[in-house]
């Protein structure tokens, strides 16, 4: 069945890079999605890729999927402290627009 | 453009009762999805609305429900309540068409006592 799965932590320093890993099982997804939960709050999309794409860069945020492997990445460069939250990837699957998600990566980011 | 707006945002309410939760998603945005949120079982999908009809619904029993009005805006009911429904309940509101963007609301957190 569909699945999604996720490292649960990371911690890096503020500066570094970050790079939240995941993957799927779905080979008919169409979309993948990273989103962002802060304490208490609710889910902010950061970024989206179609699965006919490789790449897509947005500020400091860069997603690389590897479809043969079912690989989904999101590399966070310059990491600052406001970046310190869940993110959750999720993918959609070809018919209709139900999300199944991940259990989610706390990135934690020191000074 | 106002996000989408979940209302309450906080509630408690008594193993038994029931509860009802709105959503008012983004102008335009035809779509609403409901979402439930707990430690244990993550983030689950309960059912997706498009112009008043339930399109897909996730494996929850029927005690959850829901429906959506002419204006997009749509509630979720779940009757007897158990302690185990106690979650962050999240909206999402989607672009139709070619549009692929989901966004969510802050959700509601529910509390059963």
């Amino acid at each position: 069945g569909e699945d999604v799965e996720q490292s649960l932590f990371l911690s890096v320093r503020e500066g570094d890079s970050s790079v939240i890993n995941c993957t799927y099982t779905d080979s008919s997804s169409t979309y993948l999605y990273w989103y962002k939960q802060e304490p208490g709050a609710g889910l902010q999309l950061l970024t989206y890729i179609f699965s006919n794409m490789d790449m897509k860069q947005d500020q400091r945020l860069t997603v690389l999927l590897n479809k043969k492997d079912k690989h989904l990445s999101l590399r966070i460069a310059d990491t600052q402290t406001g970046d310190s939250a869940i993110y959750f990837c999720a993918e959609r699957a070809q018919a209709g627009t139900a999300l199944i998600f991940g259990k989610g990566t706390t990135l934690s980011v020191s000074s | 453009k106002a996000g989408v707006t979940q209302t309450p945002r906080y509630l408690i309410k008594t193993r038994g009762q029931q509860v009802t939760l709105s959503c008012s998603p983004i102008s335009g945005h035809r779509s609403v999805s409901w979402y439930q949120q707990t430690p244990g079982q993550g983030l689950q999908f309960l059912f997706e609305y498009f112009s008043e009809t339930q399109r897909n619904k996730g494996n929850f029993p029927g005690r959850f429900s829901g429906r959506q009005f002419s204006n997009s805006r749509s509630e979720m009911n779940v009757s007897t309540l158990e302690l185990g429904d106690s979650a962050l309940y999240l909206c999402a509101s989607h672009e139709t068409g070619s549009g692929n963007t989901i966004y969510f609301g802050e959700g509601s957190w529910l509390t059963v006592v």
